[in-house]
């Protein structure tokens, strides 16, 4: 069966240090949405793709950055991590950009 | 104003209540509506899309559009312990869907 898979499911890191979520789907879905959760905000938006080559920023993007090489995978990076991004992180995939997105199961990312 | 506004809840009813989940959006040309489930600690998981005004029932949910008063309804029949969850509504905005922070949904039984 398809499906959307983050790693890892869980992450702790120290302040400073550079950290890549990864997202891989088997959908064959051209479109690739990254979230992060945190109480309070709901679901924010802070890279998308709507194919291979193409990335784009969300309302949340700054210290975070994306790249898409293939249509499987959209892994986030984190430059320089920080407390403030201690968060819940998730991948999406739609078939279209208006269309239902599927969720990954998440990453907790803890930043100390 | 937000793009997508939801009463925080928590919303309690009893076991076999019907419960109605409210949504309103900014957006008067937005096209597509979702509403997701998300139990604590897992993903959000799509219960219901609705494209156009009217009702659209699937099982013991029916989703409600208008978009004269742009809101959208979701409503739990006979509802169960099991449905305690956070209720996400979803708007498509441009070429994105932006999410509501949610609705927490108890069943007492």
């Amino acid at each position: 069966d398809a499906e959307i898979t983050q790693s890892p499911r869980h992450k702790i890191t120290e302040t400073g240090r550079q950290v890549t979520l990864a997202c891989h789907q088997t959908w064959n879905h051209n479109n690739m949405f990254w979230y992060r959760q945190d109480l309070g905000h709901g679901l924010r938006l802070i890279h998308y793709s709507y194919g291979v080559q193409d990335t784009n920023k969300g309302e949340v993007s700054d210290g975070y950055s994306v790249s898409r090489s293939n249509t499987e995978d959209l892994p986030l990076t984190l430059e320089s991590a920080a407390s403030s991004q201690t968060s819940v992180y998730f991948c999406a995939s739609s078939v279209g950009p208006n269309n239902e997105q599927f969720f990954g199961p998440g990453t907790r990312l803890t930043v100390l | 104003q937000k793009e997508v506004e939801q009463n925080s809840g928590p919303l309690s009813v009893p076991e076999g209540a019907i419960a109605s989940l409210n949504c309103t959006y900014s957006d008067r040309v937005s096209q597509s509506f979702f509403w997701y489930r998300q139990y604590s600690g897992k993903s959000p998981e799509l219960i219901m899309s609705i494209y156009s005004n009217g009702d659209k029932e699937d099982g013991r949910f029916t989703a409600q559009l208008n978009k004269a008063s742009q809101y959208v309804s979701l409503l739990i029949r006979d509802s169960q312990p099991s449905d305690s969850a956070t209720y996400l509504c979803a708007v498509s905005v441009g070429n994105k869907l932006v999410f509501g922070a949610g609705t927490i949904l108890r069943v007492k039984s």
